[in-house]
Protein backbone atom coordinates (compact mmCIF):
# COMPACT_ATOMS: atom_id res chain seq x y z
CA UNK A 1 0.00 0.00 0.00
CA UNK A 2 0.98 3.93 -0.17
CA UNK A 3 3.12 5.13 2.53
CA UNK A 4 3.39 8.41 4.06
CA UNK A 5 3.70 11.28 1.64
CA UNK A 6 4.75 14.71 2.25
CA UNK A 7 4.89 17.76 0.36
CA UNK A 8 6.70 19.84 -0.95
CA UNK A 9 9.58 17.94 -1.00
CA UNK A 10 11.85 20.67 -0.98
CA UNK A 11 11.24 24.43 -0.28
CA UNK A 12 13.05 27.54 -0.60
CA UNK A 13 11.92 30.41 1.17
CA UNK A 14 12.60 34.23 2.29
CA UNK A 15 13.24 34.96 5.96
CA UNK A 16 9.97 36.36 7.61
CA UNK A 17 7.72 34.66 4.92
CA UNK A 18 5.10 32.02 5.86
CA UNK A 19 5.47 28.11 4.80
CA UNK A 20 2.68 25.10 5.17
CA UNK A 21 3.94 21.76 4.95
CA UNK A 22 1.79 19.25 4.02
CA UNK A 23 1.85 15.47 5.57
CA UNK A 24 -0.40 12.15 4.16
CA UNK A 25 -0.27 9.55 6.89
CA UNK A 26 -0.79 5.86 5.50
CA UNK A 27 -4.65 4.93 5.06
CA UNK A 28 -5.63 3.46 8.73
CA UNK A 29 -3.02 5.26 11.00
CA UNK A 30 -4.37 7.19 13.77
CA UNK A 31 -1.33 8.37 15.01
CA UNK A 32 0.62 11.20 12.93
CA UNK A 33 4.19 13.08 14.40
CA UNK A 34 6.09 15.69 12.72
CA UNK A 35 9.79 15.93 13.36
CA UNK A 36 12.86 17.89 12.53
CA UNK A 37 15.97 17.00 11.11
CA UNK A 38 18.74 19.83 11.49
CA UNK A 39 22.26 19.72 11.77
CA UNK A 40 22.97 20.53 14.96
CA UNK A 41 20.31 19.30 16.84
CA UNK A 42 19.76 16.33 14.73
CA UNK A 43 16.15 14.61 15.07
CA UNK A 44 13.47 16.63 17.13
CA UNK A 45 10.57 15.40 18.07
CA UNK A 46 7.55 18.68 17.44
CA UNK A 47 3.99 17.28 17.63
CA UNK A 48 1.77 14.04 18.10
CA UNK A 49 -1.61 14.00 16.97
CA UNK A 50 -3.53 11.01 18.14
CA UNK A 51 -7.11 10.06 16.60
CA UNK A 52 -9.75 13.23 18.01
CA UNK A 53 -7.07 13.92 20.90
CA UNK A 54 -5.80 17.36 21.35
CA UNK A 55 -2.13 17.04 19.94
CA UNK A 56 0.85 16.82 22.43
CA UNK A 57 2.91 20.00 20.91
CA UNK A 58 5.48 19.97 24.02
CA UNK A 59 8.07 19.88 21.09
CA UNK A 60 7.43 23.07 19.12
CA UNK A 61 9.74 25.02 19.37
CA UNK A 62 8.28 28.80 19.83
CA UNK A 63 5.05 29.87 19.07
CA UNK A 64 5.46 30.33 15.14
CA UNK A 65 5.16 26.74 14.89
CA UNK A 66 1.83 25.12 14.91
CA UNK A 67 0.12 22.05 13.12
CA UNK A 68 -3.42 21.17 12.42
CA UNK A 69 -4.89 17.54 11.14
CA UNK A 70 -7.93 17.60 9.53
CA UNK A 71 -11.22 14.58 9.70
CA UNK A 72 -7.92 12.22 11.39
CA UNK A 73 -5.80 12.46 8.61
CA UNK A 74 -4.08 15.07 6.48
CA UNK A 75 -2.25 17.40 8.66
CA UNK A 76 0.28 20.76 7.84
CA UNK A 77 2.61 22.18 9.77
CA UNK A 78 3.01 26.12 9.60
CA UNK A 79 5.69 27.67 10.44
CA UNK A 80 5.25 31.84 10.41
CA UNK A 81 7.50 34.15 9.96
CA UNK A 82 10.56 31.95 8.83
CA UNK A 83 14.27 32.29 10.48
CA UNK A 84 17.28 30.69 8.99
CA UNK A 85 17.13 28.66 11.99
CA UNK A 86 14.31 26.86 10.68
CA UNK A 87 16.08 25.34 7.78
CA UNK A 88 15.82 21.78 8.34
CA UNK A 89 14.40 18.70 6.76
CA UNK A 90 10.71 18.18 8.60
CA UNK A 91 9.77 14.43 8.57
CA UNK A 92 6.43 13.38 8.92
CA UNK A 93 5.58 9.79 10.50
CA UNK A 94 2.37 7.72 11.58
CA UNK A 95 1.38 4.73 13.12
CA UNK A 96 -1.07 2.59 14.35
CA UNK A 97 -1.54 4.36 17.52
CA UNK A 98 -0.99 2.22 20.02
CA UNK A 99 2.52 3.60 21.84
CA UNK A 100 4.33 0.78 21.02
CA UNK A 101 3.45 0.44 17.04
CA UNK A 102 6.35 0.89 14.52
CA UNK A 103 6.02 4.90 13.52
CA UNK A 104 6.34 4.78 9.43
CA UNK A 105 8.20 7.95 7.91
CA UNK A 106 7.56 10.02 4.90
CA UNK A 107 10.09 11.29 2.64
CA UNK A 108 10.25 14.72 4.33
CA UNK A 109 10.77 18.27 3.38
CA UNK A 110 13.81 19.92 2.75
CA UNK A 111 13.17 23.40 3.65
CA UNK A 112 15.66 26.58 3.28
CA UNK A 113 15.23 29.79 4.75
CA UNK A 114 17.33 32.46 3.09
CA UNK B 1 20.87 13.09 30.54
CA UNK B 2 21.46 11.56 26.42
CA UNK B 3 18.79 9.11 26.11
CA UNK B 4 20.45 7.19 23.15
CA UNK B 5 24.21 7.01 22.42
CA UNK B 6 25.17 6.21 18.84
CA UNK B 7 29.18 6.13 19.38
CA UNK B 8 30.53 5.61 15.99
CA UNK B 9 29.56 8.68 14.13
CA UNK B 10 30.86 6.94 10.94
CA UNK B 11 31.87 3.57 10.02
CA UNK B 12 33.75 1.55 7.14
CA UNK B 13 33.52 -1.72 5.76
CA UNK B 14 34.20 -4.07 3.08
CA UNK B 15 31.22 -5.35 0.86
CA UNK B 16 30.04 -9.10 2.55
CA UNK B 17 31.56 -8.40 5.87
CA UNK B 18 29.33 -8.32 8.62
CA UNK B 19 28.78 -5.11 10.72
CA UNK B 20 27.71 -4.05 14.30
CA UNK B 21 26.32 -0.42 14.89
CA UNK B 22 26.21 0.17 19.09
CA UNK B 23 23.30 1.84 20.61
CA UNK B 24 23.06 1.90 24.29
CA UNK B 25 20.36 4.00 26.09
CA UNK B 26 18.81 5.03 29.40
CA UNK B 27 15.66 4.71 30.83
CA UNK B 28 14.45 3.68 34.29
CA UNK B 29 11.24 2.36 32.95
CA UNK B 30 10.95 -1.12 32.35
CA UNK B 31 8.64 -0.75 29.46
CA UNK B 32 9.94 0.72 26.12
CA UNK B 33 10.71 -0.46 22.36
CA UNK B 34 13.71 0.05 20.46
CA UNK B 35 13.87 0.93 16.40
CA UNK B 36 16.53 0.94 13.98
CA UNK B 37 15.96 3.24 10.59
CA UNK B 38 18.25 3.90 7.89
CA UNK B 39 18.40 6.58 6.50
CA UNK B 40 20.14 6.39 2.54
CA UNK B 41 20.75 9.51 0.93
CA UNK B 42 17.21 10.23 -0.48
CA UNK B 43 16.64 11.20 3.23
CA UNK B 44 13.70 8.72 4.13
CA UNK B 45 13.91 7.29 7.62
CA UNK B 46 13.14 3.48 6.50
CA UNK B 47 12.23 1.20 9.71
CA UNK B 48 14.79 -1.68 10.12
CA UNK B 49 13.86 -3.52 12.99
CA UNK B 50 12.08 -3.44 16.57
CA UNK B 51 12.60 -5.10 20.01
CA UNK B 52 10.71 -4.73 22.94
CA UNK B 53 12.03 -4.37 26.79
CA UNK B 54 10.00 -7.75 27.60
CA UNK B 55 10.85 -9.64 24.64
CA UNK B 56 12.74 -12.93 25.11
CA UNK B 57 14.47 -13.15 21.81
CA UNK B 58 16.88 -11.36 20.14
CA UNK B 59 14.55 -9.39 16.74
CA UNK B 60 16.01 -10.57 13.11
CA UNK B 61 14.80 -8.86 9.79
CA UNK B 62 16.51 -11.01 7.10
CA UNK B 63 19.87 -9.88 7.10
CA UNK B 64 19.45 -7.79 10.27
CA UNK B 65 19.02 -8.62 14.01
CA UNK B 66 19.23 -6.73 17.08
CA UNK B 67 21.95 -8.01 19.78
CA UNK B 68 20.27 -6.72 23.02
CA UNK B 69 21.85 -7.17 26.08
CA UNK B 70 19.04 -5.70 28.28
CA UNK B 71 21.48 -5.54 31.68
CA UNK B 72 23.76 -3.55 29.33
CA UNK B 73 21.37 -1.39 27.97
CA UNK B 74 22.28 -1.87 24.69
CA UNK B 75 20.82 -2.88 21.63
CA UNK B 76 23.46 -3.47 18.68
CA UNK B 77 22.25 -3.78 15.23
CA UNK B 78 24.21 -6.55 13.16
CA UNK B 79 23.90 -6.58 9.61
CA UNK B 80 25.46 -9.50 7.73
CA UNK B 81 26.90 -9.92 4.76
CA UNK B 82 26.82 -5.90 4.02
CA UNK B 83 26.02 -4.92 0.42
CA UNK B 84 26.78 -1.68 -1.20
CA UNK B 85 23.30 -0.51 -1.15
CA UNK B 86 23.54 -0.79 2.58
CA UNK B 87 25.65 2.69 2.88
CA UNK B 88 23.65 4.81 4.85
CA UNK B 89 23.03 6.57 8.06
CA UNK B 90 22.06 4.40 10.60
CA UNK B 91 20.18 5.89 13.67
CA UNK B 92 18.71 3.95 16.85
CA UNK B 93 15.94 5.30 18.52
CA UNK B 94 14.05 4.45 21.75
CA UNK B 95 10.24 4.42 22.83
CA UNK B 96 8.75 5.26 26.49
CA UNK B 97 5.18 4.64 27.95
CA UNK B 98 3.47 7.93 27.36
CA UNK B 99 3.71 9.83 29.68
CA UNK B 100 0.30 12.70 29.86
CA UNK B 101 0.08 11.58 25.90
CA UNK B 102 3.93 11.95 24.81
CA UNK B 103 4.92 8.92 22.23
CA UNK B 104 7.91 10.37 20.47
CA UNK B 105 10.66 8.23 19.33
CA UNK B 106 13.91 9.84 21.01
CA UNK B 107 16.96 9.38 18.60
CA UNK B 108 20.44 9.08 18.85
CA UNK B 109 22.99 10.98 16.17
CA UNK B 110 23.30 8.14 14.18
CA UNK B 111 25.88 6.47 12.62
CA UNK B 112 27.17 6.77 9.25
CA UNK B 113 28.12 3.67 7.04
CA UNK B 114 29.72 3.46 4.36
CA UNK B 115 30.28 -0.02 1.96
CA UNK B 116 33.52 -0.27 0.25
CA UNK B 117 33.64 -2.96 -2.93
Amino acid sequence: GAGVSQSPSNKVTEKGKDVELRCDPISGHTALYWYRQSLGQGLEFLIYFQGNSAPDKSGLPSDRFSAERTGGSVSTLTIQRTQQEDSAVYLCASSLGNWVETQYFGPGTRLLVL
Amino acid sequence: AQKITQTQPGMFVQEKEAVTLDCTYDTSDPSYGLFWYKQPSSGEMIFLIYQGSYDQQNATEGRYSLNFQKARKSANLVISASQLGDSAMYFCAMREPPIQGAQKLVFGQGTRLTINP
